[in-house]
């Protein structure tokens, strides 16, 4: 069965620091891995997905994740943080069922000034 | 292009009443999944339909049910309902019936159960 875990429900950082958000995956199958952020009152929006073509994935307004095999591991990070990168963000993986993900519970991204 | 149409956006309900939600998917995706999220269990899967067969149906009592026509749009029911079931309903879209395959999320409907 396929499993999420994200590390830190809440990550606070100041503005221009690096992001790092942590997910960590357990499949009995090479997973399929998605990151999607979610911002108050609105649905899931997809920054980025790992589909076994590049280790290194890059995203949508400059993030990026890094899949490693070894350590069960698809962190999500960004060079510099920007003050409308304040949202949830969760990790998510499909395995052999259609249609289907499994989320992790979201980390909540603060941002100060 | 369109994106994922879910409506209402807003809904309050009485417990032991029944709701139908509805999900408008992006024009030529054949895969409509729903998922239920709250603050303390996240988000859960409840089913997926793709040419209006269900494919997938996560563990939810069988008060939640949904279908999909044949045009893709898709509609979730909710009988009796319980306070427990105030949540955030998000539909998702998919264009390919291929593993690993992104979905596209609609805003979703708020409902609220009183």
């Amino acid at each position: 069965a396929q499993s999420v875990t994200q590390l830190g429900s809440h990550v606070s950082v100041s503005e221009g620091a690096l992001v790092l958000l942590r997910c960590n995956y357990s499949s009995s199958v090479p997973p399929y891995l998605f990151w999607y952020v979610q911002y108050p009152n609105q649905g899931l929006q997809l920054l980025l997905k790992y589909t076994s073509a590049a280790t290194l994935v890059k995203g949508i307004n400059g993030f990026e994740a890094e899949f490693k095999k070894s350590e069960t591991s698809f962190h999500l990070t960004k060079p510099s943080a920007h003050m409308r990168d304040a949202a949830e963000y969760f990790c998510a993986s499909s395995g052999t069922s259609y249609g289907k993900l499994t989320f992790g519970q979201g980390t909540i991204l603060t941002v100060h000034p | 292009k369109a994106g994922v149409t879910q409506t209402p956006r807003y809904l309050i309900k009485t417990r032991g009443q029944q709701v139908t939600l509805s999900c408008s998917p992006i024009s030529g995706h054949r895969s409509v999944s729903w998922y239920q999220q709250t603050p303390g269990q996240g988000l859960q899967f409840l089913f997926e339909y793709f040419s209006e067969t269900q494919r997938n149906k996560g563990n939810f009592p069988g008060r939640f049910s949904g279908r999909q026509f044949s045009n893709s749009r898709s509609e979730m029911n909710v009988s009796t309902l319980e306070l427990g079931d105030s949540a955030l309903y998000l539909c998702a879209s998919s264009s390919r019936d291929s593993l690993g395959t992104e979905a596209f999320f609609g805003q979703g409907t708020r409902l609220t159960v009183v």
